[in-house]
């Protein structure tokens, strides 16, 4: 099983900051990973796709980048819906697996 | 627009069995993988079971295999998650996830997911 490692565990910003987070894989994933947005209560949403790739309706403060075994999601200019919790997730292996997220919070 | 609605939690004591469903709409489901994906309270995400879009192919996370299986209603947009021998383990709220379909090929991501059904293992 590929294991998802995210860091930091939580993120804390203030509006207009760029946020970037980490997801770090226990072997490769080649650009198979993807990141997702959840806030409390609700469903997660799809950012990003096979590493780089912004899903339909995704702002361009959204990108994606990294192969193999480490990523990174950066959020530019942090608005007050930014923050949530980020998950990566890689479909290289089965099983899928997710990363154990990382918190984006109001400093 | 693309739709999941999942249904059929609830409370359950360990051992019992339960079915979960999830009724797709928007979109042409029989051309598309779909999964599920569970999050324990106050946990991550951890994807659970996934079938392919003719419903020729399945697969499951080890800790569920042998109890739970995938299935797929193409005629009636549905799709169900059988549960069985559950533990307080499967606790968790239960996703409906579709496969992302990209110039005809299946990527397992995910980019759209219904608002989940809760289960609770508990005697």
């Amino acid at each position: 099983e590929i294991v998802l490692t995210q860091s930091p565990a939580t993120l804390s910003l203030s509006p207009g900051e760029t946020a970037t987070l980490s997801c770090r894989a226990s072997q490769s994933v080649t650009n198979y990973l993807a990141w997702y947005q959840q806030k409390p209560g609700q469903a997660p949403r799809l950012l990003i796709y096979d590493a780089s790739n912004r899903a339909t309706g995704i702002s361009a403060r959204f990108s994606g980048s990294g192969s193999g075994t480490d990523f990174t999601l950066t959020i530019s200019n942090l608005e007050p819906e930014d923050f949530a919790v980020y998950y990566c997730q890689q479909r290289r292996n089965w099983p899928l697996t997710f990363g154990g997220g990382t918190k984006v919070e109001f400093k | 627009q693309v739709h999941l609605v999942e249904s059929g939690g609830g409370v359950v004591q360990p051992g019992k069995s339960l079915r979960l469903s999830c009724a797709a709409s928007g979109f042409t489901f029989r051309n598309y993988a779909m999964h599920w994906v569970r999050q324990a309270p106050g946990k991550g995400l951890e994807w659970v079971a996934y079938i392919w879009h003719d419903g020729s192919n399945k697969d499951y996370t080890d800790s569920v295999k042998g109890r739970f299986a995938i299935s797929r209603d193409n005629s009636n947009n549905m799709v169900y998650l059988e549960m069985s021998s559950l533990t307080a383990e499967d606790t968790a709220l239960y996703y409906c996830a579709r496969g992302i379909r990209l110039y005809g090929d299946t990527l397992n991501h995910f980019d759209h997911w219904g608002q989940g059904t809760r289960l609770t293992v508990s005697s």
